[in-house]
């Protein structure tokens, strides 16, 4: 376990509702990464930071924003949910750019 | 574009039959290759990180080796419980960028 917690761990909501997923670290990591994970695709990177208040894109950042106010705690946002974004969701963080990535245990999302 | 591809997609073995799954890569400027292994409804769990080519890792049953183009994660006499998904995954810069997966399943 590397102090790694994400909340909720399952959520139904309905389309077109704004939806905040918690990543919640312990261990002072500074990058901290957002994922989804789909059949048929992959782990693909949505946005990462880099530090407090630095965040950067990712593969397929189109509909999700993130905020960094804390070293502590890395936000993704569905401004507007859309039935392509039921997923399962992973944090993960680093301590530095070279190290390994810990996951956490995931948020399932289901639009419905 | 940084490519990953793992095979096969699945795999299944009878306890104690050795074999080799498969990551092949296209990245440029490669800084770490990393395998991970995910159960059912987990998160992944790191096992191993290869920086150059003729690098190996081995943890228990388990054991990495790179090439500039490939990298094998080979399984001696698998037990049920190695029974996952096994990822791979390419870092350039600040991102990872991961394959499909490879499920196994290891029949007692």
């Amino acid at each position: 376990d590397a102090g790694i917690t994400q909340s909720p761990r399952h959520k139904v909501t309905e389309t077109g509702t704004p939806v905040t997923l918690r990543c919640h670290q312990t261990e002072n990591h500074r990058y901290m990464y957002w994922y989804r994970q789909d059949p048929g695709h992959g782990l693909r990177l949505i946005h990462y930071s880099y530090g407090v208040k630095d965040t950067d894109k990712g593969e397929v950042s189109d509909g999700y924003s993130v905020s960094r106010s804390k070293t502590e705690d890395f936000l993704l946002t569905l401004e507007s949910a859309t039935s392509s974004q039921t997923s399962v969701y992973f944090c993960a963080i680093k301590y530095t750019v070279e190290a390994e990535a810990f996951f956490g245990q995931g948020t399932r999302l289901t639009v419905v | 574009e940084d490519q990953v591809t793992q095979s096969p997609e699945a795999l299944r073995l009878q306890e104690g039959e050795s074999s080799s799954l498969n990551c092949s890569y296209t990245v440029s400027g490669l800084r770490g290759l990393f395998w991970y292994r995910q159960d059912p409804g987990k998160g992944p769990e790191f096992l191993f990180t290869l920086y150059s080519a003729g690098e190996e890792k081995e943890k228990e049953r388990l054991k990495a080796t790179l090439t500039k183009k490939e990298s094998f994660l080979h399984i001696t006499a698998p037990k049920p419980e190695d029974s996952a998904t096994y990822l791979c995954a390419v870092r350039r810069s600040n991102m990872l960028t991961f394959g499909g997966g490879t499920r196994l399943m290891v029949k007692p």
